[in-house]
């Protein structure tokens, strides 16, 4: 069945690059997101990448995919403490409903 | 920016009690969609909803659960009797194409005790 799966947690210093890895099985899969959760906030998008598409810019992220591999990554650069989040990959699933599959959130912690 | 607003913000209930949790959607959005979250799972899907109708849910979305767009505004999720186990985060979404290509916008979400 569908699936996404990610590590649980990074740690890195103010200034850093911060690596985000997510791992999908849904091959059909047209979308791949990055969502961002704040404590005590909802959901907010961050990004998404088509899944014909390899790379993604938008400002400090940088979304990589690679379809071959079902590997979805998302970089920030110049890390700040206000990115400090649990951060989702999700997959739109194939069902085309509008159904998300997310992973179980990294948890990014960044140190001053 | 336009929100999606959730109501209330945390719920207390005991088992077998029914809750509604309610949702007010941007209003120029037409897909409607449920998600939960058990502390420290996944964010899951439960069900969406368009043109007055479920498209799609999922194995969790059962007979105790319901939803219903009573106005042009809000969109509730019932839980008939609630169980133990349906303590979680829900998070309602709404979003103006599927599949969400734009991506979701999504509430801050009820987070509902059953005790």
């Amino acid at each position: 069945g569908e699936d996404v799966e990610q590590s649980l947690f990074l740690s890195v210093r103010e200034g850093d690059s911060s690596v985000i890895n997510c791992t999908y099985t849904d091959s059909s899969s047209t979308y791949l997101y990055w969502y961002k959760q704040e404590p005590g906030a909802g959901l907010q998008l961050l990004t998404y990448i088509f899944s014909n598409m390899d790379m993604k810019q938008d400002q400090r992220l940088t979304v990589l995919l690679n379809k071959k591999d079902k590997h979805l990554s998302l970089r920030i650069a110049d890390t700040q403490t206000g990115d400090s989040a649990i951060y989702f990959c999700a997959e739109s699933s194939s069902s085309n409903t509008g159904k998300l599959i997310f992973g179980q959130g990294t948890t990014l912690q960044v140190k001053p | 920016e336009p929100e999606v607003t959730q109501t209330p913000s945390h719920q207390v209930t005991q088992m077998g009690q029914e809750v509604i949790l309610r949702c007010v959607p941007i209003s120029n959005h037409l897909y409607f969609y449920w998600y939960r979250q058990i502390l420290g799972q996944k964010v899951e899907f439960l069900v969406s909803f368009y043109n007055n109708e479920i498209s799609e849910k999922s194995e969790i979305f059962d007979d105790q659960f319901s939803v219903e767009r009573p106005d042009g505004s809000n969109f509730t999720l019932k839980i008939r009797s609630t169980k133990l186990e349906d303590s979680a985060m829900y998070f309602c979404a709404s979003s103006e194409y599927p599949p969400a290509n734009y991506g979701y916008t999504f509430g801050s979400g009820t987070r509902l005790t059953v005790v």
